[in-house]
């Protein structure tokens, strides 16, 4: 079965900053790779997903995600960050067998 | 944009006790799925659910758990007697097709607290 690791358990930004949230999966056949977001008191919501072609993927609100198969990575990055990006980021992985794995999540605080 | 919506957003439980939690997928999706969330762990899946009946099913999702859906637009999770360890949030999705092609829309989560 497949696995998720997220290294980041939380990362601490001011405003501006870039960010890059890694992501690294283990799993030897094809897969699809999301990043959901949660934001405080709020559902989860998909923020980006890879399912074949370009590597280099664009999400909402500036986010992009890029796919390394060599290293089973799909890291999230943003070049510039706001404080209302202070959420839960979960990578999740899902491949053939249908079942859907998250990473433990990583927090991001932005400071004003 | 149609979402997922749970209720109620907080249940309290008395240990042992059953509990049931209540989702509406998005309308025209036919593939829908429960997950859970300890507080500072990962989410975790416990079951997939389509035609009626269940496709997939993880080892949380032993026999004090069951999933319905009793009319064209809920989807229940039942517990059957709570146990402290199920206090966690729990997250209701659903998805148009199959999970590999499309991707799972997720509700706000109902938080599930046991006494």
């Amino acid at each position: 079965a497949q696995s998720v690791s997220q290294h980041n358990h939380h990362v601490i930004l001011s405003e501006a900053a870039s960010l890059e949230l890694g992501c690294n999966y283990s799993y030897g056949g094809t897969v699809n790779l999301f990043w959901y977001v949660q934001y405080p008191g709020q559902h989860l919501q998909l923020l980006l997903k890879y399912f074949s072609g370009d590597p280099l993927v664009k999400g909402i609100k500036g986010f992009e995600a890029e796919f390394i198969k060599s290293k089973f990575s799909f890291n999230l990055r943003k070049p510039s960050v706001q404080w209302s990006d202070t959420a839960e980021y979960f990578c999740a992985v899902n491949a053939e067998n249908n079942d859907m794995r998250f990473g433990a999540g990583t927090r991001l605080t932005v400071k004003p | 944009e149609p979402e997922v919506t749970q209720t109620p957003s907080h249940q309290v439980t008395q240990m042992g006790q059953e509990v049931i939690l209540r989702c509406v997928p998005i309308s025209n999706h036919l593939y829908f799925y429960w997950y859970r969330q300890i507080l500072g762990q990962k989410v975790e899946f416990l079951v997939s659910f389509y035609n009626n009946e269940i496709s997939e099913k993880s080892e949380i999702f032993d026999d004090q758990f069951s999933v319905e859906r009793p009319d064209g637009s809920n989807f229940t999770l039942k517990i059957r007697s709570t146990k402290l360890e199920d206090s966690a949030m729990y997250f209701c999705a659903s998805s148009w097709g199959q999970g590999a092609r499309q991707p799972q829309h997720f509700g706000d989560g109902t938080r599930l607290s046991i006494l």
